[in-house]
């Protein structure tokens, strides 16, 4: 079954605390990995797409990297404004547009 | 440019009542997509359109679900009768769709449905 796991559920860093984030999946014949940020009371906005093992995306403190079964989403130096929750999803196998989305890492950044 | 647009921002009704929630896609993206989150199931997939033809609708709950895409740039999610348990924040996104894909899906803000 096509699947989509994350973890941790929760993280609470401290200002200049780097860490990651997991995204496993289990899909046959990966065509991409996406990465969102999702803040309170807004929709989920697009960081990242990965369509490759080894495959190195940066932006700002946020870099994510692709293997054949998860992903990585580090946060270096994380600033309170990284604070929101971070989906990943991938593509259905086949040529559908359908995503499988993940239930999220909530993470909070405290001064 | 202006991103997915959706109205209304917040939707408050009674048990048995009909709701439309309706959305505008991004300028020449010929994907949508309806999307219903919660916190006990995340995001989920209700159903997708591309080029206006609904493809994929096996997400939509039951027969009180339908959809529809009139145009290019409007599309509606109705509920008739809604229930307690269809209370949940339902985004729309929309892509430009490339053969082989896959597409990046952007995301609308999001109608906070009540059901009391």
């Amino acid at each position: 079954e096509d699947q989509v796991t994350q973890s941790p559920e929760a993280l609470r860093l401290q200002e200049g605390e780097s860490s990651s984030l997991n995204c496993s999946y289990t899909v046959s014949g990966l065509r991409g990995l996406f990465w969102y940020r999702q803040d309170p009371g807004k929709g989920p906005e697009f960081l990242f797409t990965l369509y490759s093992a080894g495959e190195e995306k940066e932006k700002e403190r946020l870099k994510a990297t692709l293997t054949k079964k998860e992903s990585f989403l580090h946060i270096t130096a994380p600033k309170p404004e990284d604070s929101a929750t971070y989906l990943c999803a991938v593509p259905l196998g086949g040529a559908t547009n359908k995503l499988i989305f993940g239930t999220g890492t909530l993470l909070a950044v405290q001064p | 440019d202006a991103g997915v647009i959706q109205s209304p921002r917040h939707e408050v009704t009674e048990m048995g009542q009909e709701v439309t929630l309706r959305c505008k896609p991004i300028s020449g993206h010929n994907s949508l997509f309806w999307y219903r989150q919660t916190m006990m199931r995340g995001l989920e997939l209700l159903i997708y359109f591309n080029n206006n033809v609904p493809i994929d609708d096996s997400g939509m709950p039951e027969d009180r679900f339908s959809a529809k895409m009139p145009n290019a740039s409007f599309s509606t999610l109705k509920i008739q009768p809604s229930e307690p348990r269809d209370s949940a924040v339902y985004f729309c996104a929309s892509s430009l769709n490339f053969a082989g894909g896959p597409d990046t899906q952007y995301f609308g803000p999001g109608t906070r449905l009540t059901v009391l």
